[in-house]
């Protein structure tokens, strides 16, 4: 089975903090994503990755970058948290040309 | 740009009885992929169903079944046999592998099964 791993199920960080979350997946799959899930709103795509050190903005990236440095990590940086950013983040991974996205279990981020 | 529009925020059915989703889009595309992903309480969010938009036949994967209405970009969730396990939010999804896999998810819907 498709294995998708995040660090942390909850995080609690002040205004202002850099903030780091990892996702790790073992199938090799080339396309990583994150995304941000808030009530009403659904899940909004933040970044993406299609390889290794390459990545494409989603549609809400303001206020985030990325770092993928290997095939199987993808990381999602809040360079300098704030209260809006208080939000569930999902990662997915895929296979090239492949539709199916896998999803880790989610971090649930509080900036307080 | 492609949009997906889940307008109901919450139903609730009996168990054991059907009761259906449903999902709008709009898109220029002629080639695309729609989804049905399930989030239970624990947060995995899992695939439940996926439709081709080049097949004309609906998708079937046991008690979830899909009616895809391309002309009218409509792309509704049928559950028969409601179990307290499907208590979940249901969100509805739109890809086009011309923008590399990316995910357009509608606000979803949270189902409530009642036993």
């Amino acid at each position: 089975d498709v294995k998708v791993t995040q660090s942390s199920r909850y995080l609690v960080k002040r205004t202002g903090e850099k903030v780091f979350l990892e996702c790790v997946q073992d199938m090799d799959h080339e396309n990583m994503f994150w995304y941000r899930q808030d009530p009403g709103l659904g899940l909004r795509l933040i970044y993406f990755s299609y390889d290794v050190k390459m990545k494409e903005k989603g549609d809400i990236p303001e206020g985030y970058s990325v770092s993928r440095e290997k095939k199987e990590r993808f990381s999602l940086i809040l360079e300098s948290a704030s209260t809006n950013q208080t939000s569930m983040y999902l990662c997915a991974s895929t296979p090239r040309g492949k539709d199916e996205q896998y999803f880790g279990p989610g971090t649930r981020l509080t900036v307080t | 740009a492609q949009t997906v529009t889940q307008s109901q925020p919450e139903m609730s059915v009996q168990e054991a009885e059907t009761v259906t989703l449903s999902c709008t889009y709009d898109t220029s595309e002629n080639n695309y992929y729609l989804f049905w992903y399930k989030q239970p309480p624990s947060r995995q969010m899992i695939l439940v169903i996926r439709q081709e938009a080049y097949k004309q036949q609906n998708a079937t994967e046991n008690r979830f079944s899909v009616n895809f209405q391309k002309a009218a970009k409509s792309f509704s969730l049928k559950i028969s046999d409601s179990q307290l396990g499907d208590t979940a939010m249901y969100f509805c999804a739109f890809m086009t592998l011309l923008r590399g896999s990316k995910l357009t998810f509608g606000k979803g819907i949270t189902l409530s099964v009642r036993p």
